[in-house]
């Protein structure tokens, strides 16, 4: 156990519709990141949040987006959802913002779109 | 641009070594992981290895890494079927630790 929990466990929802998927970070740390896991595409990175605000973009399409709140969880909102974003959807966190800096990452959320 | 390669499979039995190979194309690199993925489970740091190292021992565990040629290995002696899993590999560069993940290599282990 990581430390790390992701809400839901499953997710399915039909092409269109919007969705939220929840991420708690490890006590103590104020990173955290969010990363797609799909078999054609392999592990991408999305976005990393760092203490409330966004410290780095990966690979995020405009219909996604992302926030930390002040408690540190994280949200990562998916919307007008295409067959295509199904996937894993992971979130880890880490301590610090950069440098040398392990990540814990969570069971993951999976998402299915019909 | 930054792109991480591996091989998508490899098939070892208990007990002989297995050797999972990696190649990179962002020369500044600060560092390079390796993390593991068991079945339905998220990713596990492995190991780490900083990019003015060329050689990291960890138990079981030999990270080796070819900065001229940009390729990092991940030997695992003895390996056992708990070690049946996904092996990812990644390099972090930049300050704000851009983290870009390797296509994972599939490790199987006959008894």
């Amino acid at each position: 156990d990581s430390g790390v929990t992701q809400t839901p466990k499953h997710l399915i929802t039909a092409t269109g519709q919007r969705v939220t998927l929840r991420c708690s970070p490890r006590s103590g740390d104020l990173s955290v990141y969010w990363y797609q896991q799909s078999l054609d595409q392999g592990l991408q990175f999305l976005i990393q949040y760092y203490n409330g605000e966004e410290r780095a973009k990966g690979n995020i399409l405009e219909r996604f987006s992302a926030q930390q709140f002040p408690d540190l969880h994280s949200e990562l909102n998916l919307s007008s959802l295409e067959l295509g974003d199904s996937a894993l959807y992971f979130c880890a966190s880490s301590v610090l913002a950069s440098g040398n800096n392990e990540q814990f990452f969570g069971p993951g959320t999976r998402l299915t779109v019909l | 641009g930054e792109d991480v390669e591996q091989s998508l499979f490899l098939s070892v039995r208990e007990g002989d070594s297995s050797v999972i190979n990696c190649t990179y194309t962002d020369s500044s690199s600060t560092y390079l992981y390796w993390y593991k993925q068991e079945p339905g489970a998220g990713l596990q740091l492995l190991t780490y290895i900083f990019s003015n190292m060329d050689m990291k021992q960890d138990q079981r565990l030999t990270v080796l890494l070819n900065k001229k040629d940009k390729h990092l290995s991940l030997r695992i002696a003895d390996t056992q079927t708990g070690d049946s899993a996904i092996y990812f590999c990644a390099e972090v560069s930049g300050g704000y630790q851009k983290v870009t993940f390797g296509t994972g290599t599939k490790l199987q282990v006959i008894p």
